[in-house]
């Protein structure tokens, strides 16, 4: 148990179904991010939020929409996806500003997200 | 472009020593960090290096060196627990975090 923690832990949902994952923490970090982990790939950070603002966006597309309404919640919400979104979902939280300046970060155990 | 390369995988022996080792190449940086993942586990993390040399947290150490753009992670006395793997990530200027594949780690007895 990290202190983060994601629901649902696995998700199968069809290209035109919306669904939506949910992450909490309760650490008192000001920082969670969204990562996304395909096999055999590095981590790819999709956003931040700093503070309940949204810090950045690696070029994420549309369908994927985050939502973080205040400092222990962060939701991210999925519409239209396509088979190669399939991957697990992980999110983090830090103590950090935008980013993580030497301080680590606390994952949560992901949503294995299936596309069919 | 910013790069990190690891191992895809490993194989090491119950109570032997292993070295997975981690370069790096990014705009800057602003230290190493490496993290275990077991499979259908969330990421934690392992160690943090900013500056040259060894650092040791009981079985695990971790060494950088920023003038070769390189780092390991030292694994003693393997247990079969330690079956995992291991994720390396160097900060860069913007302390944005670049990610390795990770390696798998694979300990038989």
């Amino acid at each position: 148990e990290t202190g983060v923690t994601q629901t649902p832990r696995h998700l199968v949902m069809g290209m035109t179904n919306k669904k939506s994952l949910k992450c909490e923490q309760h650490l008192g970090h000001n920082a969670m991010y969204w990562y996304k982990q395909s096999a055999k790939k590095p981590l790819e950070l999709m956003f931040v939020y700093n503070f309940k603002e949204q810090t950045e966006n690696n070029s994420v597309p549309s369908r994927f929409s985050p939502e973080c309404p205040n400092s222990s919640h962060l939701f991210l919400h999925l519409h239209t996806l396509q088979p190669e979104d399939s991957a697990l979902y992980l999110c983090a939280s830090s103590h950090g500003s935008d980013r993580f300046p030497n301080t680590e970060a606390f994952f949560g155990q992901g949503t294995r997200l299936t596309v069919v | 472009g910013q790069n990190i390369d690891q191992p895809t995988e490993m194989t090491a022996t119950e109570g032997a020593i292993v070295q997975i080792n981690c370069t790096y190449q990014t705009s800057g940086f602003n230290g190493l960090f490496w993290y275990q993942q077991h499979a259908g586990e969330a990421p934690t993390f392992l160690s943090y290096n900013v500056l040259d040399g060894l650092e040791e947290k009981g079985r695990f150490s971790s060494f950088l060196s920023r003038s070769k753009g390189y780092s390991y992670l030292l694994l003693k006395e393997l247990q079969m627990k330690d079956s995992a793997s291991y994720l390396c990530a160097a900060s860069d200027s913007n302390y944005q975090l670049i990610w390795g594949a990770g390696t798998k780690l694979i300990i038989k007895p």
